[in-house]
C-alpha cells in the first residue's frame, strides 16, 4: 500500500493571506495524483490530477505542482477567503497490482475573516 | 443531472442491527465505490466494483457486503451493525476502473452519516 501522508493536518488563515500545505508520499511508483476539495456538509470534488513530475495546475486562486522525484505535492491558497474553508485530500492511483486510488488524511484548512 | 446520490443521509442504528445504503448514479459510469471516513484517516475503500457485475474488497471490507445492482445502482449492506462502524459512508463512480492510467476523477455522493449505538 503506498502510504500518502498530508501535513499539516489542519491550519488556520487570515483571510488575504496565502497559504500552502503538503503531500508526501514514499515512491514515485503511481499513474497520477489526485487533488480533491471536501466542504464540510458537502460531497468531496475533485480539484486537480497530476501525472508528470513537475506538472502545475491551477484554477482561479488554487494551485498545485508536483515533484515526483523528492516526492510531494504542494497545495497552494493565494489570497485566502473564507469560501476557501474546507479539507483538501490528496489522493494517489498507484502502478501496483489491484491498484486503487489511496487517499491521505487531509488538510483541514479555517480561513479567518 | 444529480450525478450520485444516496440513502439514508443519516441514520442510528443499535449493535446486532442490519441495514442497506443505497447509492445511484446517472452519469453512466462503469465504476463505483464505496468509502468510509473516520476522523484523521482520510477515505478508506470498503469495496468496489470496477464495471457491472463485478465486487472487489476493498482495504477495510470486514462486516460489510456489497450488490452491484445493474450499471446505474451499487448497494452497501451491514449485516450486524457494530460501533466500529460509525462513520461517515460515501458512495462515488468513475468513467472508467484503472482507465486514463488513474486519470479518472471520481465523482462523490453527500455520504450517509451512520451511528451505531
Amino acid at each position: 500500500i503506498l502510504n500518502v501522508e498530508q501535513s499539516p493536518q489542519s491550519l488556520h488563515v487570515q483571510e488575504g493571506d496565502s497559504t500552502n500545505f503538503t503531500c508526501s508520499f514514499p515512491s514515485s511508483n503511481f499513474y497520477a495524483l489526485h487533488w480533491y476539495r471536501w466542504e464540510t456538509a458537502k460531497s468531496p470534488e475533485a480539484l486537480f490530477v497530476m501525472t508528470l513530475n513537475g506538472d502545475e495546475k491551477k484554477k482561479g486562486r488554487i494551485s498545485a505542482t508536483l515533484n515526483t522525484k523528492e516526492g510531494y505535492s504542494y497545495l497552494y491558497i493565494k489570497g485566502s477567503q473564507p469560501e476557501d474553508s474546507a479539507t483538501y485530500l490528496c489522493a494517489l492511483f498507484p502502478k501496483a497490482a489491484g491498484n486503487k486510488l489511496t487517499f491521505g488524511g487531509g488538510t483541514r484548512v479555517l480561513v479567518k475573516p | 443531472n444529480a450525478g450520485v446520490t444516496q440513502t439514508p443521509k443519516f441514520q442510528v442504528l443499535k449493535t446486532g442491527q442490519s441495514m442497506t445504503l443505497q447509492c445511484a448514479q446517472d452519469m453512466n459510469h462503469n465504476s463505483m465505490y464505496w468509502y468510509r471516513q473516520d476522523p484523521g484517516m482520510g477515505l478508506r475503500l470498503i469495496y468496489y466494483s470496477a464495471s457491472e457485475g463485478t465486487t472487489d474488497k476493498g482495504e477495510v471490507p470486514n462486516g460489510y457486503n456489497v450488490s452491484r445492482l445493474n450499471k446505474r445502482e451499487f448497494s452497501l449492506r451491514l449485516e450486524s451493525a457494530a460501533p466500529s462502524q460509525t462513520s461517515v459512508y460515501f458512495c462515488a463512480s468513475s468513467p472508467r476502473w484503472s482507465g486514463g492510467s488513474g486519470t479518472d476523477t471520481q465523482y462523490f455522493g453527500p455520504g450517509t452519516r451512520l451511528t451505531v449505538l
